[in-house]
C-alpha cells in the first residue's frame, strides 16, 4: 500500500556538519510532500513542502526537492546547529485527501 | 502566536479504565484531528471532525473511541476501556480548511501509558 519511508535514527552530527535525512514514498498519482519538525516538548510544525515534481521546498536553511523519478524527498541542510536537534517527519498527501501519511520520524542530535 | 494545546502531557491509567484526552485548537480553526504514534512507529491518523460531526475516521478509530467538542474551545478524545496497545503519543491538530495543501497545526501531544 501507499507509504512513507524514512531513514532510521538517531542521526548524530557535530555542529556545522552537512545533514541528509532520506525519505521515499509510494503513491499513485502526484502527492504533495512535506517535512514536519518536532522540537522537544512541542507539537509537529510544518517545516517545508513541495506540491509538484521538481519543486524545491525550503525554510530555515533546510531544503528538499520533489524527485518523481526516484520517488524521494530527502531533507538537507548545509550546516546544522545545536538548535536543529529535533525529530523530523516526512509526510505525503495524495490527491483528493487532506490527511497526511507520515513516516516514523528521524531523530537528529547535534553536538556542539 | 496561536498554538494548539493538549492536556495532560502524560496520562497513566490501568487497563479497562476510561481516559479523556483534551485539546484546545487554535480559536479560528474549524477542522480538528486526532493522530497517534505508538513508540517507534508511524504517526497514524485517527479521526477528523468538522461542524460537530466526524468527517473521516480510520480503521483504528473503533467503537472504543469517541470525540466531542463539549464547548467552544475544547476538543476531546475518549477511550472507553483502555487496552495495553492503546499506549501511545496522541496528537491533536487543527486547520482552517481541509485542502491537501492546507497546514495542520499540531499540539505537543499527550503520552498515554496503559498498565
Amino acid at each position: 500500500g501507499d507509504s512513507v519511508t524514512q531513514m532510521e535514527g538517531p542521526v548524530t552530527l557535530s555542529e556545522e556538519a552537512f545533514l541528509t535525512i532520506n525519505c521515499t514514498y509510494t503513491a499513485t498519482g502526484y502527492p504533495s510532500l512535506f517535512w514536519y519538525v518536532q522540537y522537544p516538548g512541542e507539537g509537529l510544525q510544518l517545516l517545508l513542502k513541495a506540491t509538484k515534481a521538481d519543486d524545491k521546498g525550503s525554510n530555515k536553511g533546510f531544503e528538499a526537492t520533489y524527485r518523481k523519478e526516484t520517488t524521494s524527498f530527502h531533507l538537507e541542510k548545509g550546516s546544522v546547529q545545536v538548535s536543529d536537534s529535533a525529530v523530523y517527519f516526512c509526510a505525503r498527501i495524495t490527491g483528493g485527501s487532506y490527511i497526511p501519511t507520515f513516516g516514523r520520524g528521524t531523530s537528529l542530535i547535534v553536538h556542539p | 502566536e496561536p498554538e494548539v494545546t493538549q492536556t495532560p502531557s502524560h496520562q497513566v491509567t490501568q487497563m479497562g479504565q476510561e481516559v479523556i484526552l483534551r485539546c484546545v485548537p487554535i480559536s479560528n480553526h474549524l477542522y480538528f484531528y486526532w493522530y497517534r504514534q505508538i513508540l517507534g512507529q508511524k504517526v497514524e491518523f485517527l479521526v477528523s471532525f468538522y461542524n460537530n460531526e466526524i468527517s473521516e475516521k480510520s480503521e483504528i478509530f473503533d467503537d472504543q473511541f469517541s470525540v466531542e467538542r463539549p464547548d467552544g474551545s475544547n476538543f476531546t478524545l475518549k477511550i472507553r476501556s483502555t487496552k495495553l496497545e492503546d499506549s501511545a503519543m496522541y496528537f491533536c491538530a487543527s486547520s482552517e480548511e481541509t485542502s491537501g495543501n492546507n497546514e495542520q497545526f499540531f499540539g505537543p501531544g499527550t503520552r498515554l501509558t496503559v498498565l
